[in-house]
């Protein structure tokens, strides 16, 4: 069964606007961790932000944001002022805390194109 | 930075070949994996590791064995390679409660 969804196959936006990203995760245990990765044109696989399911504040780093809506088992990826180099594939991936092996369940991927 | 070596980074085989990627890290990491990346599929999880010696199994693990000889080193091997594995593998690593940490990737061609 598919534990982690992204529907948006591709996005594209114009430089210095705001981009929303969505993901949908499948999951049984109380505590997980979720996180956005995003691949670069060289096929590169970077890690950029991290949400730990037991904390309600939405994690913050540089331009990305999260919107963590628990309920709705979304997290959604904001990147806000957008540039150029921010076009990539971006992957949403969940983690299990009771996933004795740090196992990491990504999703499809969306392709952002940022645009001048 | 964690880092994660993998070679080759680009393989032609034929039907039926024998083939083996290679991935080193070199942070003292336990867990190690391999995944294959093909489009509209993102990354499926082949088989992974936890220290040396020890093997699971992951989502997509037909037509593979895997073989983790020490703390740092995670081999891939398709003893009978088809077209169907034609496709773009990543090594990764991480410690327990950390961030994964991927390498470079390795374009595998079946031909």
């Amino acid at each position: 069964a598919q534990k982690v969804t992204q529907t948006q196959t591709s996005i594209s936006v114009v430089e210095k606007t705001t981009v929303t990203m969505d993901c949908v995760y499948e999951t049984r245990d109380s505590s997980y961790f979720l996180f956005w990765y995003k691949q670069t044109a060289s096929g590169e696989i970077v890690f950029l932000i991290r949400q730990d399911s037991y904390k309600k504040e939405n994690a913050t780093v540089g331009h990305y944001s999260l919107n963590f809506q628990k309920p709705k088992s979304s997290i959604g990826l904001i990147i806000t002022a957008t540039q150029i180099e921010d076009s990539a594939v971006y992957f949403c991936a969940m983690r299990e805390v009771m996933s004795n092996y740090n196992v990491l369940y990504f999703g499809s991927g969306t392709k952002l194109t940022v645009e001048p | 930075e964690a880092a994660v070596t993998q070679s080759p980074r680009n393989k032609v085989t034929v039907t039926g070949g024998n083939v083996t990627l290679s991935c080193r890290q070199t942070n003292s990491h336990n867990y190690m994996y391999w995944y294959r990346q093909d489009t509209g599929h993102g990354l499926r999880l082949i088989h992974y590791s936890y220290g040396a010696g020890n093997l699971q199994i992951g989502d997509v693990p037909d037509g593979y064995k895997a073989t983790r000889t020490t703390q740092e080193d995670f081999f891939l091997l398709l003893e009978l390679a088809s077209p169907s594995q034609t496709s773009l593998y990543f090594c990764a690593s991480s410690y327990r409660g950390t961030e994964v940490f991927f390498g470079k990737g390795t374009r595998l061609t079946v031909v």
